[in-house]
């Protein structure tokens, strides 16, 4: 069973545009919420995260938007580049300890020029 | 990368066969993961580290054993490979553990068990 629903499982986008990937999730315990970026042959990184007492969190051209009550969030990258094309995760964590950190299924980003 | 190296990078077993796999970090990070990466499935946690000789199972654990004898060195060990562990391995360390701070990834380590 997926904790954290991620869509699409592709996007492709022209540069210039604006990529946005979606995920949701069901469990209430969830406290911290990452995005990861993975370009091919290396391992995932982190790119952007938020905590639910913020509804938004831009860094340059990223931005994490936030919905509580509808237990969504999603990846909003302005001025899409080329450069940008990569598989990106989100994820989510409980609170506490060294638990888990659940992975959405990944959607591969491709930016046209 | 912050300072993990995996090894091997690739391998190809049989199955039946044993298969370790190693971990090792230069950051003095307390928490030590493995992760495997599937299409479809993104990645899962199968065991993580919370310090020497302190481990526990992640959510797809099941014929995966790990062992941490050094703060640096997280070994991930497949007792009898099977086609379904054909898979990407991804080790990730974080400082202060998952749910609080970054997590850095090593370059993955794709295993393909025939």
């Amino acid at each position: 069973q997926q904790q954290v629903k991620q869509s699409p499982q592709s996007l492709i986008v022209q540069k210039g545009g604006i990529s946005i990937i979606n995920c949701a999730y069901e469990n209430t315990a969830f406290d911290y919420f990452p995005w990861y970026q993975q370009f091919p042959g290396k391992g995932p990184a982190l790119l952007i995260a938020i905590r639910p007492d913020v509804s938004e969190k831009k860094e340059g051209r990223f931005t994490i938007s936030f919905n509580k009550s509808a237990k969504q969030f999603s990846l909003h990258i302005m001025d899409s580049q080329p450069g940008d094309s990569a598989t990106y995760f989100c994820a989510a964590s409980p609170e506490t300890g060294a638990n888990n950190l659940f992975f959405g299924t990944g959607t591969r980003l491709t930016v046209i020029p | 990368d912050a300072g993990i190296t995996q090894s091997p990078r690739h391998k190809v077993t049989e199955t039946g066969t044993p298969v370790t796999l190693r971990c090792h970090q230069t950051e003095n990070h307390r928490y030590m993961y493995w992760y495997r990466q599937d299409p479809g499935h993104g990645l899962r946690l199968i065991h993580y580290s919370y310090g020497v000789k302190d481990t526990d199972k992640g959510e797809v654990s099941d014929g995966y054993s790990v062992s941490r004898s050094k703060t640096e060195d997280f070994l991930l060990t497949l007792e009898s490979a099977t086609s379904s562990q054909t898979s990407v391995y991804f080790c990730a360390i974080s400082e202060y553990g998952q749910a609080n701070t970054e997590a850095f990834f090593g370059q993955g380590t794709r295993l393909t068990v025939v």
